[in-house]
């Protein structure tokens, strides 16, 4: 079975560019999230897609972040304008369902290390 | 708000030996998962071990086991014979268990480096 596939695994851009990562869940995984990782921190958890649909945004800084999850399969996390302090890992991850307690492990991607210079 | 609290920055292990990690969580709910991830440095998060709340065993996976104190609120992890592929760094995460619509996110703490010597 394939695992969350991201990319770029790097990118290097300057302060008020505009950077997009893309992410491809475990084939039929319903639910997609999206993590920022600051350096010594943990991941904190910025979207989380149901198919198609978002089911918690509320971390998400709005006036720069933006995803999307066309056709409930993969997903796009775009930045608009960067800023310094958005340098980090992004992490996507998925799992096959959202709650109860069955097949609710999340599986997570290699993230995309974002640096602002 | 649930938080999650791992108050060891960094710890070290002679290979072979044994080592617990701690971990500490703030929760009104009662019925949630605990988890602890290693993050090797490729980055990618793999799950070592889950423990959920309701369960009064403690979780084992060959040389990981937790101990669980529901009450004091604890989640230790101990890695038995330590092997150097162990060496990474070590998450313990929250997710709750509510039933309908919402989100079911993974709370992280701030993570613990493990260094195993040889």
């Amino acid at each position: 079975e394939a695992g969350v596939a991201q990319s770029p695994r790097y990118k290097i851009i300057e302060k008020r560019q505009s950077v997009a990562f893309w992410c491809n869940p475990i084939s039929g995984h319903a639910t997609l999230y999206w993590y920022q990782q600051i350096l010594g921190q943990g991941p904190k958890l910025l979207i989380q897609f149901q198919n198609n649909g978002v089911v918690d945004d509320s971390q998400l800084p709005k006036d720069r972040f933006s995803a999307e999850r066309l056709k409930g399969v993969d997903s796009t996390l775009k930045i608009q304008p960067a800023k310094l302090e958005d340098s980090a890992v992004y992490l996507c991850a998925s799992s096959l369902r959202t709650g109860g307690r069955l097949n609710t492990e999340a599986f997570f991607g290699q993230g995309t290390r974002l640096t602002v210079v | 708000a649930q938080t999650v609290t791992q108050s060891q920055p960094e710890m070290s292990v002679q290979e072979a030996e044994t080592v617990t990690l701690s971990c500490t969580y703030d929760t009104s709910e009662s019925d949630y998962y605990l988890f602890w991830y290693k993050q090797p440095p490729s980055r990618q998060m793999i799950l070592v071990i889950r423990q959920e709340a309701y369960k009064q065993q403690n979780a084992t996976e060959n040389r990981f086991s937790v101990n669980f104190q529901k009450a004091a609120k604890s989640f230790s992890l101990k890695i038995s014979d330590s092997q150097l592929g162990d060496a990474a760094m070590y998450f313990c995460a929250y997710r709750n268990n509510l039933s309908g619509a919402g989100s079911y996110q993974l709370t992280f703490g701030k993570g613990t480096k493990l260094s195993v010597i040889p």
